[in-house]
């Protein structure tokens, strides 16, 4: 079935370090691919997405590129701040639905000062 | 736009209460989804909704739960009775139909059963 792996957290980084955390999905299918973010006390909400493979999605200095021939989708981040502490989220499209998505077990970002 | 809307916030109640969280999609959405997230077991999808109607409740949990979209603006989540098992933060999302359109999550509801 529809699965996605991410990289156990967290990760604790200093202020503009480069970050990578490491995210792979079941090959069925070219599925529309997702980072979400959450912030303390909130939900989550959507980073950046790629639809096709070698797209790459970016958004608020971070990036991940599709890449189909390793099945991944990390994220990266040349520079993090204190202020991107937060739990990222991997996800893919569900083959069941065209909407739904599977996440991954999410990754917590610590930046220290 | 006022985005997707959960209410309460958070709830405490004892064991063997009824609870029920209540959420607005944003408007024009079709698709609604309500998640549970726990330490233990991460973000985990409970129901999934679309145009008002029940896709896959797969993920409820137990008879106990139980979710009903009586309209596109509003949806329940109910719980009865209310164990301390099902203490978590209950997120509602909506999107647009369309494949791959993003997905618009609430503040979630923190729930505490004691």
């Amino acid at each position: 079935g529809d699965s996605v792996t991410q990289m156990e957290g967290p990760v604790t980084l200093s202020e503009e370090a480069f970050l990578t955390i490491n995210c792979t999905y079941t090959a069925t299918g070219y599925p529309s691919l997702f980072w979400y973010v959450q912030y303390p006390g909130e939900g989550l909400q959507l980073l950046l997405k790629a639809t096709k493979a070698d797209d790459k999605g970016s958004n608020k200095g971070f990036e991940a590129t599709y890449r189909k021939e390793t099945t991944s989708f990390h994220l990266e981040k040349g520079s993090v701040q204190v202020s991107d502490s937060a739990v990222y989220f991997c996800a893919r499209i569900s083959n069941n639905a065209g909407n739904m998505l599977t996440f991954g077990g999410g990754t917590r970002l610590m930046v220290k000062p | 736009d006022a985005g997707v809307i959960q209410s309460p916030r958070h709830e405490v109640t004892e064991m063997g209460q009824e609870v029920t969280l209540r959420c607005k999609p944003i408007s024009g959405h079709n698709s609604l989804f309500w998640y549970r997230q726990t330490m233990m077991r991460g973000l985990e999808l409970l129901i999934y909704f679309n145009n008002n109607v029940p896709i896959d409740d797969s993920g409820m949990p137990e008879d106990r739960f139980s979710a009903k979209m009586p309209n596109a603006s509003f949806s329940t989540l109910k719980i009865q009775p209310s164990e301390p098992r099902d203490s978590a933060v209950y997120f509602c999302a909506s999107t647009q139909g369309w494949e791959g359109s993003p997905l618009h999550f609430g503040n979630g509801t923190r729930l505490t059963v004691t």
